[in-house]
Formats: C-alpha cells, sequence, structure tokens
C-alpha cells in the first residue's frame, strides 16, 4: 500500500531564516505531487505541483520554492522566512493516469514564524 | 474560473442529530468530486467520493450524491457522533494538467455530547 511521509512535523523559525520541507511517497511510481498551505482557520491553497522529476509548476507568487529531486521526494524551500509564511503545510500525492485521479494527504507540518 | 463553495461554519450539533453541509461547484463538463475531513492536528483524510452525475459516494455513515442538474454534492449524516468533530472539505477535480484540486472554504462541525 501507498504511504505518504512529511517532516518535521512541527517548525518553529524565526523570519528570514530559511526553510527545507521534505515529503516522500513509498509503493508508487511517477506519482504526481502537490504541496498546499492551510492558513489559521482558512481553506487550503494549491503553492506547487510536480508530474515529474525536475518539473515544478507554481500556482502563486510568493517567498516559496519547490524541488523533485527524486521520484517520490518533494521538498518545499525558502531563502528567507517570511511572518507570512506561517501555516500548516500539506503534501499530497495522485497516480499520474492523466484522469481526475483521486490526491492523498500526508500528515502535514505545522510551521510557525516568530 | 473554477470554485466550490461550502456553507461556512462553524457547525454545533448534538450527539445522534442529522448533519448536513451544502457544497456547490462551478465547473464545467464532469469534475469528479471529494469530501475530505480533517481531524483536529492532522492532514486531510478522503471521506468518500463521486465521479459521474448521480453517484452516490458514501462512508463511516456519511453520504453525498452527485447532482448534475444543481452542481452539487452536499454531505449528509443521519446520526452524527462526537469523534465526528472535525473540518469537512468539499473539492472537485477538472481533467486537466496536473490533476489539481479546487477546494471549499472547509466548514468545522463540533458535536457535543
Amino acid at each position: 500500500s501507498q504511504t505518504i511521509h512529511q517532516w518535521p512535523a512541527t517548525l518553529v523559525q524565526p523570519v528570514g531564516s530559511p526553510l527545507s520541507l521534505e515529503c516522500t511517497v513509498e509503493g508508487t511510481s511517477n506519482p504526481n505531487l502537490y504541496w498546499y498551505r492551510q492558513a489559521a482557520g482558512r481553506g487550503l491553497q494549491l503553492l506547487f505541483y510536480s508530474v515529474g522529476i525536475g518539473q515544478i509548476s507554481s500556482e502563486v507568487p510568493q517567498n516559496l520554492s519547490a524541488s523533485r529531486p527524486q521520484d517520490r521526494q518533494f521538498i518545499l524551500s525558502s531563502k528567507k522566512l517570511l511572518l507570512s509564511d506561517s501555516g500548516f503545510y500539506l503534501c499530497a500525492w495522485s497516480s499520474n493516469g492523466g484522469g481526475q485521479e483521486t490526491q492523498y494527504f500526508g500528515p502535514g507540518t505545522r510551521l510557525l514564524v516568530l | 474560473g473554477n470554485s466550490v463553495t461550502q456553507m461556512e461554519g462553524p457547525v454545533t450539533l448534538s450527539e445522534e442529530a442529522f448533519l448536513t453541509i451544502n457544497c456547490t461547484y462551478t465547473a464545467t463538463g464532469y469534475p469528479s468530486l471529494f469530501w475530505y475531513v480533517q481531524y483536529p492536528g492532522e492532514g486531510l483524510q478522503l471521506l468518500l467520493k463521486a465521479t459521474k452525475a448521480d453517484d452516490k459516494g458514501s462512508n463511516k455513515g456519511f453520504e453525498a450524491t452527485y447532482r448534475k442538474e444543481t452542481t452539487s454534492f452536499h454531505l449528509e449524516k443521519g446520526s452524527v457522533q462526537v469523534s465526528d468533530s472535525a473540518v469537512y472539505f468539499c473539492a472537485d477535480n477538472v481533467k486537466a494538467a496536473g490533476n489539481k484540486l479546487t477546494f471549499g472554504g472547509g466548514t468545522r462541525v463540533l458535536v457535543k455530547p
């Protein structure tokens, strides 16, 4: 069966510091991968998605970037964090069937920027 | 563009009450429709889905029917429990590059004993 992991689970970082959040998927190959952000009490905003290694699409202009160095690894980064980057970051995967595939979510990383 | 609208919460209920959370979408064609649930401090879990008109998704006592004529996918449960307290998200998925979901804003449900 497929599983998705995210770490760390919680992170407290000062403004201006760098960020690296990692997401890995097991039990599938060539998945679509997604990063979402959920601000406190708000809905989900799609930040990035990837349909293959090295292929990243950005949905909104922001202070963050994403990379996919391996088939089942998706990394969210920032060079300098802003207060507004605080939130709950969720990674998701779906199969790459070209249709309307279900997305499955990881446990999330809660980021607090002080 | 495509949007998904669901009723704002919080919705507060007593145990064994009937729950309805309304959800409508604007996507044309035949999107797939989903309900996800988020328990406190956790990620999202798929609750149920429907992929074509008149399909009924069901899981854990929850049901939702894909209504093409009203572009709706309302979530219902006949008798809620305290453990159903969570945030519920409606979403749709139009066949397009990247298989992207569009989410509603979420509805917080609180069930009191």
